[in-house]
């Protein structure tokens, strides 16, 4: 079966400890993002990554780090410079379409990693 | 700075009949609407979207319109049944440079489908 996988699916830290959470896909897709989700907030895009050995902050990228050495793993570490990490973190992938390099629109997710910090 | 808002947190319907989930956006070079609904405890998944191209589309009991002159877009269900309980996302994407491949989403809206 073709799909995401995060682990773990819940997590406790305390604080000042780092935490890697990790995000694996089997779909051949070309781009991998990190989201957050806060009740209220919706999503918002931390790192996201369109090939291997390269990736780009999103919109809240301060307090965490990525890396992309597989085209299948983009694994996310939540740092102690992260000042509110408790949260709901979501991993997903998608295609990349045209010359341009834009993506098909459809994002596939993972089941997602609850982290408190405790 | 919220680009994509869903302003009505909530919803709750009897089966059977429509319902309509409305999402408003600031930013003009959105050129793309996706909507994606969540079950708790899951990773959202993709339902419809739209182009800007278009102002309407559908799929079986999913309807998206788009109305680019009031930057307004909604989801209609006909009919709705109790398994369409969950939260609905509304997200965008501008076309061309470094916006490509970044969906903006909005707070969501929970949907409950009552029988």
């Amino acid at each position: 079966d073709g799909g995401i996988t995060q682990s773990p699916k819940y997590l406790f830290r305390k604080e000042g400890q780092n935490v890697t959470l990790s995000c694996e896909q089997n779909l051949n897709h070309d781009a991998m993002y990190w989201y957050r989700q806060d009740p209220g907030q919706g999503l918002r895009l931390i790192y996201y990554s369109q090939i291997v050995n390269d990736f780009q902050k999103g919109d809240i990228a301060e307090g965490y780090s990525v890396s992309r050495e597989k085209k299948e793993s983009f694994p996310l570490t939540v740092t102690s410079a992260q000042k509110n990490p408790t949260a709901f973190y979501l991993c997903a992938s998608s295609i990349i379409t045209g010359t341009s390099g834009r993506m098909s629109g459809e994002l596939f997710f993972g089941e997602g990693s609850r982290l408190t910090v405790l | 700075d919220q680009q994509v808002k869903q302003n009505s947190p909530s919803l709750s319907v009897q089966e059977g009949r429509i319902s309509i989930l409305n999402c408003d956006y600031t930013n003009s070079m959105f050129d793309y609407f996706l909507w994606y609904k969540k079950y708790p405890a899951e990773g959202p998944t993709f339902l419809i979207s739209i182009s800007s191209i278009k102002d309407k589309n559908e799929d079986g009991r999913f309807t998206v319109f788009l109305n680019k002159s009031a930057k307004h877009l909604s989801l209609h269900i006909v009919p709705s049944q109790p398994g369409d309980s969950a939260v609905y996302f509304c997200a965008a994407s501008a076309a061309g440079g470094t916006s490509y491949g970044k969906l903006t989403f909005g707070q969501g809206t929970i949907l409950t489908v009552h029988p």
